[in-house]
């Protein structure tokens, strides 16, 4: 079965300190992953998608990469307004996507 | 201009009642989505329709029956209430499926309330 791992499940930075955030996956058949943010009391907003090992995606301060097993969601000299949930997730071989439990992250000024 | 728009945003009702969350996009995909999501912010897939038929029906009680009357709307329809169902539901669409890792884009999402 497909299985999506988000770590860690919270992450505290100050302004400007940059970090990462991990997903693992285990899927047959990969046919994107995807990187979401949502903010308290709204829908997943879309970020990137990834398609193959290798491929790198940057917009302003974050920068998605993909392995064949995770993906990683660099967050460069972060600002209090990047503090939301980031959601993982997963398509494979049918249409539905399979979503990690995703990292809180706040960003203290 | 929104997207995927789905009403109510909030819904407070007792145990045993009969409630109905609606969806709509103007994004023009042809599939759309019912997603739950837990208060651990986990979000599990309910329901996949595309072009108004079921394509993806998860492990869902019967008591939950989504409808779609045209591509552009899905609505969901919940029976006899538990209170277990409490939750925040997400509507969303995409394009079809084959067409190689497409994104959804959601609703704002339904807080259901069960007392």
């Amino acid at each position: 079965e497909d299985q999506v791992t988000q770590s860690p499940e919270a992450l505290r930075l100050q302004e400007g300190e940059s970090s990462s955030l991990n997903c693992s996956y285990t899927v047959s058949g990969l046919r994107g992953l995807f990187w979401y943010r949502q903010d308290p009391g709204k829908g997943p907003e879309f970020l990137f998608t990834l398609y193959s090992a290798g491929e790198e995606k940057e917009k302003e301060r974050l920068k998605a990469t993909l392995t064949k097993k995770e993906s990683f969601l660099h967050i460069t000299a972060p600002k209090p307004e990047d503090s939301a949930t980031y959601l993982c997730a997963v398509q494979a071989g049918g249409n539905d996507m399979r979503f990690g439990a995703g990292t809180r992250l706040t960003v203290k000024p | 201009d929104t997207a995927v728009s789905q009403t109510p945003k909030y819904l407070v009702t007792q145990m045993g009642n009969d409630k109905s969350i609606k969806c709509e996009q103007n994004l023009g995909h042809d599939t759309m989505y019912w997603y739950k999501q837990d208060s651990k912010k986990f979000l599990k897939i309910m329901f996949s329709y595309n072009n108004k038929e079921l394509i993806i029906n998860e492990t869902v009680p019967n008591r939950f029956s989504p409808k779609s009357p045209d591509k552009a709307h899905l609505n969901l329809h919940i029976n006899s209430l538990e209170l277990g169902d409490s939750a925040v539901y997400f509507c969303a669409s995409s394009r079809a499926p084959g067409t190689g890792g497409s994104p959804l884009h959601f609703g704002n999402g339904t807080r259901l309330t069960v007392t």
